[in-house]
């Protein structure tokens, strides 16, 4: 079965410090996909990355950044300066399905809240 | 840009009640979903459906019911609110392909229930 861990459930740093989100997950599948997502205070989730399982190269989009290590089973994402428009619930999820449906179901873990204070 | 719209952002509803959220998208996404999403416990899948007129069960479905007459729109119906339904409600939709499990949300409806 497919789990998702996301350790640190509250988060709060000082604007212009970097902050780095963890999260572990678990799976037998060989093919899957990792995603983070977003959700500010207004409460719609936004789709940040998918992240192959097949490639481990790490990702930067401007002050975000994300480290995928199969070996470790993590895929950690870093918020580099943070600003307080960060402020968000940021979730990790994992693809897949279990029951051998075709149809992409994604297991979310239970979220960071990060506050960053001006 | 992928739109999904959820009918109501808050509502309140009396115990017993029988309580409809919709949610339309406006991408012809085959994929429709129903989450719940209450603090510490992260977003828990409810129904899905991967066509019109197919539903399947999620992690937790007593108590709700799902109809999905046409492609873009797919309802929650909760037959008989309870308290222990106070959440917040979330619709997601994806496309067939190779991008099918990147899921996009709506808004959000926060339910009350008294």
């Amino acid at each position: 079965a497919q789990k998702v861990t996301q350790a640190q459930t509250e988060i709060s740093v000082v604007e212009k410090e970097d902050v780095t989100l963890d999260c572990v997950y678990e799976t037998r599948d060989t093919t899957y996909y990792l995603f983070w997502y977003k959700q500010p205070p207004s409460g719609e989730l936004v789709f940040l990355i998918r992240r192959n399982s097949f490639d481990e190269q790490n990702e930067i989009s401007g002050r975000y950044s994300w480290n995928f290590q199969k070996s470790t089973s993590s895929f950690n994402f870093t918020i580099t300066a943070s600003q307080v428009v960060d402020s968000a619930v940021y979730f990790c999820a994992l693809s897949g399905d279990d029951r051998g449906s075709t149809l992409g179901r994604l297991y979310f873990g239970r979220g960071t809240q990060l506050t960053v204070w001006p | 840009d992928v739109k999904v719209t959820q009918s109501s952002r808050y509502l309140v509803k009396r115990t017993g009640e029988k309580v409809f959220l919709e949610c339309v998208q406006d991408m012809d996404h085959e994929n429709m979903f129903w989450y719940r999403q209450d603090p510490g416990l992260g977003l828990r899948l409810i129904y899905f459906s991967y066509d019109v007129k197919m539903k399947e069960k999620g992690d937790i479905p007593e108590g709700y019911s799902v109809s999905r007459e046409k492609k873009e729109r797919f309802s929650l119906i909760l037959e008989s609110a309870s308290t222990n339904q106070t959440s917040m409600y979330l619709c997601a939709s994806s496309p067939e392909g190779p991008s099918t499990d990147t899921q996009y949300f709506g808004p959000g409806t926060r339910l009350t229930v008294l």
